[in-house]
This record gives C-alpha cells, sequence and structure tokens, in this order.
C-alpha cells in the first residue's frame, strides 16, 4: 500500500479484556515496528521485526504483551487482560531495510476503562 | 543506551518568525530523523539526516555527527507549523529509533 496502515483507529474496551491491533507495512518494507504514546509523552519502543529472524522483543513492557509477524507481511499486538495504565496510542512503523528511514502510520488509540 | 535531548521543551512564535530547535546525542548515530506529530497525533517524515544538511521549503536541517548534534530551523512559521517536533536516533547495534523527548511549537496568528 501507499503508506502504513493501522487497524482499529481507536478501541475502547474494559479492564481484563483481551484486544488485537494490526499493521499492514508499506509493501516490500522488511522491517517493522511497534510503538506505545502515552498521553503527553514520547514513544516507547515495543518490539521490532526484520524479515525471517527473530524479533527484538526487548521494549515489551510485560508478559501480557505478544506480537507476531508473518514474513514481511501484517503484523498483529496483542495486549491480554488489559489494565488501565494500558491506554495509549499504539504506533506500527515500517522501513526498506534493518535501520532505515521509518514510516509511521497514523495509530491506534486504545481505552481501556 | 542512547540519549537523546531536544530543546527547547516549549516554543510560542508569532506568525512569520524563524525558529532553530535542537537535538543533542550522547553516541555516534546510524539514523537519524525529523519528525512533526501534528495535533491529530500524526507522524510526519521531516528528513531523514544523519549527516549534513537538507532543505525542503521553509524547512531545513543539518546534522554534525561528528559533534553529536542536529538542528531543525523553521522559516516563516505558520500557524499549521505547530505541534511536537520530535528527534529521533538509531546507534550502534540497535535497529529501532530512540526518541527525544519532542519541542512543543505553538505558533499564533
Amino acid at each position: 500500500g501507499a503508506g502504513v496502515s493501522q487497524s482499529p483507529s481507536n478501541k475502547v474496551t474494559e479492564k481484563g479484556k483481551d484486544v488485537e491491533l494490526r499493521c499492514d507495512p508499506i509493501s516490500g518494507h522488511t522491517a517493522l515496528y511497534w510503538y506505545r504514546q502515552r498521553l503527553g509523552q514520547g514513544l516507547e519502543f515495543l518490539i521490532y521485526f526484520q524479515g525471517n529472524s527473530a524479533p527484538d522483543k526487548s521494549g515489551l513492557p510485560s508478559d501480557r504483551f505478544s506480537a507476531e509477524r508473518t514474513g514481511e507481511s501484517v503484523s498483529t499486538l496483542t495486549i491480554q487482560r488489559t489494565q488501565q495504565e494500558d491506554s495509549a496510542v499504539y504506533l506500527c512503523a515500517s522501513s526498506l531495510r534493518s535501520a532505515g528511514e521509518l514510516f509511521f502510520g497514523e495509530g491506534s488509540r486504545l481505552t481501556v476503562l | 543506551g542512547i540519549q537523546v535531548e531536544q530543546s527547547p521543551p516549549d516554543l510560542i512564535l508569532q506568525e512569520g518568525a524563524n525558529s532553530t530547535l535542537r537535538c543533542n546525542f550522547s553516541d555516534s548515530v546510524n539514523n537519524l530523523q525529523w519528525f512533526h506529530q501534528n495535533p491529530w497525533g500524526q507522524l510526519i517524515n521531516l528528513f531523514y539526516i544523519p549527516s549534513g544538511t537538507k532543505q525542503n521549503g521553509r524547512l531545513s536541517a543539518t546534522t554534525v555527527a561528528t559533534e553529536r548534534y542536529s538542528l531543525l530551523y523553521i522559516s516563516s512559521s505558520q500557524t499549521t507549523d505547530s505541534g511536537v517536533y520530535f528527534c529521533a536516533v538509531i546507534s550502534g547495534s540497535a535497529r529501532q529509533l530512540t526518541f527525544g523527548s519532542g519541542t512543543q511549537l505553538t505558533v499564533l496568528p
């Protein structure tokens, strides 16, 4: 596609429920990143995928967070047993190559009640 | 890990004024990007500039890698320039961008 596409754009859920967020990277981009941005804050790195290599999960805040990506296609970020502190905008980015220029999607805004 | 510091944290300008935003980083970098986050939250790529100077319309950027800083210049500012400007870098063996805390720019009509 023309840009990084994320869905849903907005998600409201109740505490304790599981949520799935989806990212469709720019076609041909081998690297894919997930970041989190809490209200009024900067961007926190969560996880990085590069081709078929093992992902870099060093930024995931707890074992309730997981992500998958098949090859160089769509990625899903799953948050289990959501907590109020998970409320944030989750941003996905892709780049043509590892450590290259990143392009971000418009984000998925998650609100946990 | 690498530290990224941006200054000033907040900046208020009158429309038409010029400004300079600064980004200092603590180690050598492979990638440096400037982004504008508009009031709707969208991150817009401004420059990919690990070294050298680039210009795009009213905006220009310079990175002096040997002295570990980058500058973003905004000339003849417009109200649509308002938002948060982020500097982000990739250093060493890392593959992800590390972001600074941003500069909140408000341009008044």
